[in-house]
């Protein structure tokens, strides 16, 4: 989306490293910060979502921070997995939701 | 049981042609969404209908126009086909109106191809 900016576009992580993918967003307003994953030939899946009254938020290997005052929040993978390999997207409403521009995750086994 | 649903799941055509993408979700959701992904796999909106009325319609060609018969259904058609519509079209939607903090629950895509 032209308002949400995700680097990088792509990353290769050896199996059992961490990946990192961060965004940016440009309306100060946006409250509710989701990330997809896309698999090869697949649909799009929430993986996991914050919204802006808390600064982080874990699921397993997966965790989120947010940061309101610069506007930029980031999907943390940790101990990668050759399943973790796919294209991750991070998404910020303004008047729609818009998605970054996408991070394809490579893990090399 | 499949929550959203499109068909067809490809569709191979000639330019200049006229086709039609269908939707369904079992969810009971309110709101429902299409989005191109390109080559380049940027996901970009194109409508979003809430409880059968167009809620966003984005800078589309007036060559594509959605319709929702009703709340579980949102179509999409597509007249005089050019080479730069073939993407992956995917169906989305999300329960209440609020749609830009939810999530959305997207289906299977179609993969349009214009020869």
């Amino acid at each position: 989306g032209e308002n949400v900016e995700q680097h990088p576009s792509t990353l290769s992580v050896q199996e059992g490293d961490s990946a990192v993918i961060k965004c940016t967003y440009s309306d100060s307003a946006s409250n509710y910060f989701p990330w997809y994953k896309q698999e090869l030939g697949k649909r799009p899946q929430l993986i996991i979502d914050i919204r802006s009254n808390v600064g982080e938020k874990k699921d397993q290997r997966i965790a989120v921070t947010l940061n309101k005052t610069a506007k930029h929040f980031s999907l943390h993978i940790t101990e990668t997995q050759p399943e973790d390999s796919a294209v991750y997207f991070c998404a910020a409403p303004e008047s729609k939701l818009s998605f970054g521009a996408g991070t394809t995750v490579t893990v090399r086994a | 049981d499949t929550a959203v649903s499109q068909t067809p799941k490809y569709l191979v055509t000639q330019m200049g042609n006229d086709k039609s993408i269908k939707c369904e979700q079992n969810l009971g959701h309110d709101t429902m969404y299409w989005y191109k992904q390109d080559s380049k796999k940027f996901l970009k909106i194109m409508f979003s209908y809430n409880n059968k009325e167009l809620i966003i319609n984005e800078t589309v060609p007036n060559r594509f126009s959605p319709k929702s018969p009703d709340k579980a259904h949102l179509n999409l058609h597509i007249n005089s086909l050019e080479l730069g519509d073939s993407a992956v079209y995917f169906c989305a939607s999300s329960q209440g109106e609020l749609a830009v903090q939810e999530t959305q629950y997207f289906g299977p895509g179609t993969r349009l191809l214009v020869l």
